[in-house]
């Protein structure tokens, strides 16, 4: 497609559920990436996927969260046993080699953790 | 600690004037710096970047002015439309860092 895609778009569960959330970066983007926002808030690194290089996933809140990117295209963000705490609009982005240059995002998957 | 934060939380104006933004960051290692627009419900979207070996770079009606003397960055908008409300995110990257550091981000009311 011609931007990021992410599915679903709101996701309502209960606590002690696991989520699974999916990103379509940009074809062609080597570089994917998720953010986290809390409402009001400004967006919260999680991890960074770059080719087939480790991935950074220094941001990562916990070890409930995970995430994986299967054939260097899809990847999806894995949320276990979830919390109200995690809460928030997950957002992901690709870019185009990982460098310094820009991020595209998606418009986000919004959970809510009842 | 580093952080990039934001001086106005919220901006509002009439429609036609001149808006300003601004963005103050702390880690003299950045050098890449990116606005970004998010209207509500929607991902943030890339307006204008900029990187440390410039201090102006402009865009269609947008300017982003970069101070690394006092590490501090603006966004100015000319002749504001009420279709500009959103809020306004600066971010840094930090040399080999992919990681894009993201302030709270500025509300801009736009009234016609």
């Amino acid at each position: 497609g011609a931007g990021v895609s992410q599915s679903p778009s709101n996701k309502v569960t209960e606590k002690g559920k696991d989520v699974e959330l999916r990103c379509d970066p940009i074809s062609g983007h080597t570089a994917l990436y998720w953010y986290r926002q809390s409402l009001g808030q400004g967006l919260e690194f999680l991890i960074y996927f770059q080719g087939n290089s480790a991935p950074d996933k220094s941001g990562l809140p916990s070890d409930r969260f995970s995430a994986e990117r299967t054939g260097g295209s899809v990847s999806t963000l894995t949320i276990q046993r979830t919390q109200q705490e995690d809460s928030a609009v997950y957002l992901c982005a690709s870019s185009l080699n990982g460098q310094q240059e820009t991020q595209y995002f998606g418009p986000g998957t919004r959970l809510l953790v009842l | 600690g580093e952080s990039v934060g934001l001086h106005l939380p919220t901006l509002s104006v009439q429609e036609g004037d001149n808006s300003i933004i601004n963005c103050a960051y702390s880690n003299s290692a950045s050098d890449y710096f990116i606005w970004y627009k998010q209207e509500s419900g929607k991902g943030p979207q890339f307006i204008i970047d900029i990187r440390s070996n410039m201090d102006k770079r402009q865009g269609q009606r947008v300017t982003v002015l970069l101070n690394k003397t006092v590490k501090h960055l603006s966004l100015q908008i000319a002749a504001t439309q009420p279709g500009d409300s959103a809020v306004y995110f600066c971010a840094e990257n930090r040399g080999s860092f992919q990681k894009l550091v993201f302030g709270t981000g500025t509300r801009l009311l736009v009234s016609p």
